[in-house]
């Protein structure tokens, strides 16, 4: 079956620096690759998403890139700020005729102020 | 739109109850639902696959007949933890993907914090 690594499981920043999350994944079939940040007791928030046959793909501070030949995704933050800080999940899915995630095991950003 | 509900939010039980939790499709058909399970400071585990009007797909060390799932209608799925034991005090979420159109985004529900005691 699919699995994603996930690094750094930790990551602190300062306010207004970058962060990046890099994800791997083993099955190349997969192709719709979902982003998620999750608060303490919350439901998973969708941030981002992309599909196989898109490289990159941008939605005001965050953009999340793909690699399909290295089998590996990633995550950019730009700007941080404080309210940035939580647990982010990467995940992967083989898409149609499945759709099951597999995540990451999660990073836990902090933003300090 | 997209909303998934999960009832109850929380739940302590006594050891060997059961507890029933419900995910439900408030504005969408949800032809496939998900069960995940999440223990503290660890990622989501995905449990088992639920497809309207058809028995769920359990994943690998997950057994059926301990959690009971049941995927009665478009908009409802439920998950029975059956004789609840401390160790399975969880964070447990269900998510629901909609069935209609070409999205493979899934919608997660709040979330049932279950307590054994």
């Amino acid at each position: 079956g699919e699995n994603v690594e996930q690094h750094p499981s930790t990551l602190s920043v300062q306010e207004g620096d970058s962060a990046v999350i890099k994800c791997t994944y083993s099955d190349s079939a997969s192709n719709y690759f979902p982003w998620y940040k999750q608060e303490l007791g919350k439901r998973p928030q969708l941030i981002i998403d992309i599909r196989s046959n898109v490289g990159e793909k941008k939605d005001q501070r965050i953009a999340v890139t793909l690699n399909k030949t290295a089998k590996h995704f990633s995550l950019h933050i730009t700007e941080t700020q404080p309210e940035d800080s939580a647990v982010y999940f990467c995940a992967a899915s083989l898409g149609a005729g499945s759709y099951q995630l597999t995540f990451g095991k999660g990073t836990k950003l902090s933003v300090i102020p | 739109g997209a909303v998934v509900s999960q009832h109850p939010s929380r739940v302590i039980c006594k050891s060997g109850t059961s507890v029933k939790i419900e995910c439900r499709s408030l504005d969408f058909q949800a032809t496939t639902m998900f069960w995940y399970r999440q223990f503290p400071k660890q990622s989501l585990m995905l449990m088992a696959t639920s497809n309207e009007g058809s028995k769920a797909t359990y994943e690998q060390g997950v057994e059926k007949d301990k959690f009971l799932i049941n995927h009665a209608s478009l908009t409802l799925s439920t998950l029975t933890v059956t004789s609840a034991h401390p160790e399975d005090s969880s964070f447990y979420i269900c998510s629901a993907r909609d069935g209609v159109g070409l999205t493979y985004e899934q919608y997660f529900g709040p979330g049932t914090r279950l307590t054994v005691t």
